[in-house]
């Protein structure tokens, strides 16, 4: 079975510094994993995709993340902080051939201070 | 523009009175899929469909019901619903050869039973 286990319900920072929110999965198979973005009020956007190529992953608006196997761990990360980037941020784990279930995390909400 | 779009966006019903939920998408994904959105839940599959006349339950699929007679379309049904099933629900699709399970998603119906 799979499931992923969002470490921080909060996390507070000040625009321009770093960025950090932290993911750990569970998976019986090699699992795909995302990050996605959920702005007040609006749909889900995919930020970035690990599927079993480069362990450090680079999305859009300045987001990476790495793929640690033996951590089994995929924290999502920003340099500089910027007030736009003030959301609810989605760890995935997918795994299951044929079903093609995205087994959520239950959402790290970033604030980001002036 | 390629796009995933449901409707009602938001929807006041009471408890018993049948509803439809419409989702559609104009990317020729055979693969689609609905979740529901819950405060530190993150987001549950209810129903997925790998392709026309083919679904099969998520992890919570009781009280819902779902169809797929074309392509781009996928339509959750309430026979009966019910307080508990006031919740965010959001509709997504993929292609079903894409092997990194990247699914996109739709804006997001507000559904509130009273």
């Amino acid at each position: 079975a799979q499931s992923v286990t969002q470490l921080d319900s909060h996390v507070s920072v000040s625009e321009g510094t770093p960025v950090l929110l932290r993911c750990n999965y569970s998976s019986s198979y090699s699992p795909s994993l995302f990050w996605y973005v959920q702005h007040p009020n609006k749909g889900l956007q995919l930020l970035l995709k690990y599927t079993s190529a480069a362990t450090l992953v680079k999305g859009i608006n300045g987001f990476e993340a790495e793929f640690k196997k033996s951590e089994t761990s995929f924290h999502l990360t920003k340099p500089s902080a910027h007030m736009s980037d003030a959301a609810e941020y989605f760890c995935v784990v997918s795994d299951r051939p044929g079903r093609r279930a995205l087994t959520f995390g239950s959402g790290t909400r970033l604030q980001v201070q002036p | 523009e390629a796009q995933v779009t449901q409707n009602p966006r938001y929807l006041i019903t009471v408890t018993g009175k049948k509803l439809t939920v419409t989702c559609s998408q104009n990317m020729n994904h055979e693969y689609m899929s609905w979740y529901r959105q819950d405060p530190g839940l993150g987001l549950r599959q209810i129903y997925y469909s790998m392709n026309v006349e083919v679904t099969d339950k998520g992890d919570v699929p009781e009280g819902y019901k779902v169809s797929r007679k074309e392509k781009r379309n996928f339509p959750l049904i309430l026979e009966s619903p019910s307080p508990n099933q006031t919740s965010l629900y959001f509709c997504a699709s993929s292609f079903r050869g894409e092997s990194s399970y990247e699914q996109y998603f739709g804006p997001g119906t507000r559904l509130t039973v009273t």
